[in-house]
C-alpha cells in the first residue's frame, strides 16, 4: 500500500518557469491537502479539496493553483516561478472527520 | 483566527531523561490539538491528538499531553526518552467541525536532540 505518493523529490527552477508537483493517492480518501514548509516555520495551507471537483484556498494560496478530477489525484502548479516559493511542499490526505493526516515525503523546490 | 507558539525552538536532552516540549495556541472557537512528528526527510507523523474528554492523552512511543483549557497549553512529554526520539516536533489546532478537519495551523516546530 503505497499511501500518499509526490513526485518529483527534488526539482530546481529559474525565475519565471511553470512546473507541476504530482501527489496521487491509493487510500479512496476524500480530503487532501498541500502544504508548505519555510525554514524554521511551521506547515502552512495552500490549498485544499474535500472530494474530486471541488478546491478551496488556504492560507497562502497566492501564485498557486489546483485541481481534483479523481480522488486520487491533487495537483499543484506553479505558473510563474519566483524566488519566495522556494520550500518544501507536502501533499496530505484525511480520511474523514477526527481522523489523522497522511503525508508524503515532501517535495523540495528551489527557484532560483 | 486561531494561532500556535511553540516556546522552545530547539531542545537538547541527554538519553534516558525526561523531555517536555512546550505549546500555547490561541483560539476564540474550541479546537482540535494535535501534536506530529517529523524524522529527517520524511513527511509528518501523528503522535496523538486532543478532540474532548479526557484532558490527558496518551500516544504512539511513549508520548503524552495534557491539555490545559485556562492556560490554553497542549504540552508534550516523555518521562524517558531514546536516541530514536531524536526529530522535529509540531503542534497543531484546527478548529473544531465542519471542512476543517485537515485544515491545520502549524507551530514553528521544536527540534529534540538526543544525546547519548
Amino acid at each position: 500500500n503505497a499511501g500518499v505518493t509526490q513526485t518529483p523529490k527534488f526539482r530546481i527552477l529559474k525565475i519565471g518557469q511553470s512546473m507541476t508537483l504530482q501527489c496521487t493517492q491509493d487510500m479512496n480518501h476524500n480530503y487532501m491537502y498541500w502544504y508548505r514548509q519555510d525554514p524554521g516555520m511551521g506547515l502552512k495551507l495552500i490549498y485544499y479539496s474535500v472530494g474530486a471537483g471541488i478546491t478551496d484556498k488556504g492560507e497562502v494560496p497566492n501564485g498557486y493553483n489546483v485541481s481534483r478530477s479523481t480522488t486520487e489525484d491533487f495537483p499543484l502548479r506553479l505558473e510563474l516561478a519566483a524566488p519566495s516559493q522556494t520550500s518544501v511542499y507536502f501533499c496530505a490526505t484525511l480520511q474523514g472527520p477526527n481522523e489523522k493526516l497522511f503525508f508524503g515525503s515532501g517535495t523540495q523546490l528551489s527557484v532560483l | 483566527a486561531q494561532s500556535v507558539t511553540q516556546l522552545d525552538s530547539q531542545v537538547p536532552v541527554f538519553e534516558e531523561a525526561p523531555v517536555e516540549l512546550r505549546c500555547n495556541y490561541s483560539s476564540s472557537v474550541s479546537v482540535y490539538l494535535f501534536w506530529y512528528v517529523q524524522y529527517p526527510n520524511q513527511g509528518l507523523q501523528l503522535l496523538l491528538k486532543y478532540l474532548s474528554g479526557s484532558t490527558l492523552v496518551k500516544g504512539i512511543n511513549g508520548f503524552e499531553a495534557e491539555f490545559n483549557k485556562s492556560q490554553t497549553s497542549f504540552h508534550l512529554r516523555k518521562p524517558s526518552v531514546h536516541i530514536s526520539d531524536t526529530a522535529e516536533y509540531f503542534c497543531a489546532v484546527s478548529l473544531d467541525g465542519g471542512t476543517s478537519y485537515g485544515k491545520l495551523t502549524f507551530g514553528q516546530g521544536t527540534i529534540l536532540t538526543v544525546h547519548p
